[in-house]
């Protein structure tokens, strides 16, 4: 069974920048897999991000970017800010009909 | 505007069985790979099943033989049978449209809450 891996948790300051990763239990991330990430805040349903690794949704700030680090795909933030504080969430569409999703990672701004 | 919205949700017992609807406005449901995708109170999203322009459908594995993903074009809606139900499909269920060939989930309705419990 494919596992999507991602920190369950991170903080980062006002201002600063982040990295969260997405990898997989078995293998590396590729382009191929073409790795998206969501944005959840409580009660709301997930907002698009990024997707095939590295394009920007419509309206999303260039402040949020889309690369492949090393085996995994990563979402950097750079100048965070209080409203980035919430969950975030890739997912890899595995070429066969499926995808799966990462556990989730819990952003904190302070 | 794409606009996507559940209904059908609800408290079922479990082994019991109920059918979410999607009704899709400002697109054409049948031209787009659809999906349905769950969060379980407190977790993180899953991916449910998905159906293709050309009528494939495919589901996760704890899904598979209980679930059927299926959409009525002259009613522009999807829809998920959910049969057997358990107490571990509790979650909110939304749908989602694919974007085209970027396996990108691209539109997001408001969610339908399920609950498995006698």
């Amino acid at each position: 069974q494919t596992v999507v891996t991602q920190e369950p948790s991170f903080s980062v300051s006002p201002g600063g920048t982040v990295t969260i990763t997405c990898g997989l239990s078995s293998g590396s991330v590729t382009t191929t897999y073409y790795p998206s990430w969501y944005q959840q805040t409580p009660g709301q349903a997930p907002r698009t991000l990024i997707y095939s690794t590295i394009i920007r949704s419509s309206g999303v700030p260039d402040r949020f970017s889309g690369s492949i680090l090393g085996n995994k795909a990563a979402l950097t933030i750079t100048g965070a800010q209080a409203d980035d504080e919430c969950d975030y969430y890739c997912v890899l569409y595995m070429g066969t009909g499926t995808w799966v999703f990462g556990g989730g990672t819990k952003l904190t701004v302070l | 505007e794409e606009q996507l919205l559940e209904s059908g949700g609800g408290l079922v017992q479990p082994g019991g069985s109920l059918r979410l609807s999607c009704a899709a406005s400002g697109f054409t449901l049948s031209n787009y790979a659809m999906s349905w995708v769950r969060q379980a109170p407190g977790m993180g999203l899953e991916w449910v099943a998905s159906i293709f322009s050309g009528g494939n459908t495919f589901y996760l594995d704890s899904g598979r033989g209980r679930f059927a993903i299926s959409r009525d074009n002259s009613q522009n809606t999807l829809y998920l049978q959910m049969n057997s139900l358990r107490a571990e499909d509790t979650a909110v269920y939304y749908c989602a449209q694919i974007g085209s060939g970027t396996f990108k989930f691209d539109y997001w309705g408001q969610g339908a809450l399920v609950t498995v419990s006698s």
